[in-house]
């Protein structure tokens, strides 16, 4: 079974600071894909960034970059420059893909991100 | 271009009841999925729909059921609601299978 562990429960970052967010996780399959997802108080879910099992570069998005080691089965999130509307939970997930077109995506407990001003 | 609609957006029922969420995938997404996320919890996997049928199911039991209709619209249904189903549920839809879910902004169902 897909297994997803966010070891930060909470951080507090300085405005304009750089943050990294741990993910590691656990699977047996060869193919699948990594996720991050921001969650404000409002509820929504926004999508950041993907990096595919398969992909040899690290997936880049504007501030957020993806430091994808395949070895130790880690995917943490990096945000450049820190603003104020970065605060949020922050959401690691993965979805195997398969030929049967499974998109199940299995997540993390979050991360609760505060940036002081 | 709509993203993903839910509605309502909040909902209160008392133990016992019925209840019906709605979800409207974004324009061109066949698939939609349905998330259970509790107070401080990540989102939980119910199932999925892809062509009017349950494709995939995650670990609910059968109170927990759903449709899709013919525009790729959805519904949630959960029966004999507990107090436990209170909880923030999400609609996904995607393209395919390496595209990234969107979600909607979830509709909050409080049971008292």
């Amino acid at each position: 079974a897909q297994k997803i562990t966010q070891t930060q429960p909470g951080m507090f970052v300085q405005e304009k600071e750089a943050v990294t967010l741990d993910c590691t996780y656990d699977t047996s399959d060869q193919s699948y894909g990594l996720f991050w997802y921001k969650q404000p108080s409002s509820g929504e879910m926004i999508f950041l960034i993907y990096q595919g099992s398969y992909d040899e570069q690290n997936a880049t998005e504007g501030r957020y970059s993806l430091n994808f080691q395949k070895a130790r089965k880690s995917a943490n999130l990096v945000i450049s420059a820190s603003q104020l509307g970065d605060s949020a939970m922050y959401f690691c997930a993965m979805r195997e893909i398969s030929n049967f077109g499974n998109e199940k995506l299995t997540f993390g407990t979050g991360t609760r991100l505060t940036i002081i001003p | 271009d709509a993203g993903v609609t839910q509605s309502p957006t909040h909902l209160i029922k008392t133990r016992g009841q019925q209840v019906t969420l709605r979800c409207s995938p974004k324009s061109g997404h066949d698939t939609v999925s349905w998330y259970q996320q509790a107070l401080g919890q990540g989102p939980q996997f119910i199932f999925q729909y892809y062509e009017e049928e349950e494709r995939q199911r995650g670990n609910f039991p059968d109170r927990f059921s759903g449709h899709q209709f013919p525009n790729y619209s959805s519904e949630l249904n959960v029966n004999a609601l507990l107090l436990g189903d209170s909880a923030l549920y999400l609609c996904a839809s995607s393209l395919d299978k390496f595209s990234p879910l969107h979600f909607g902004n979830g509709t909050r169902l409080t049971v008292t």
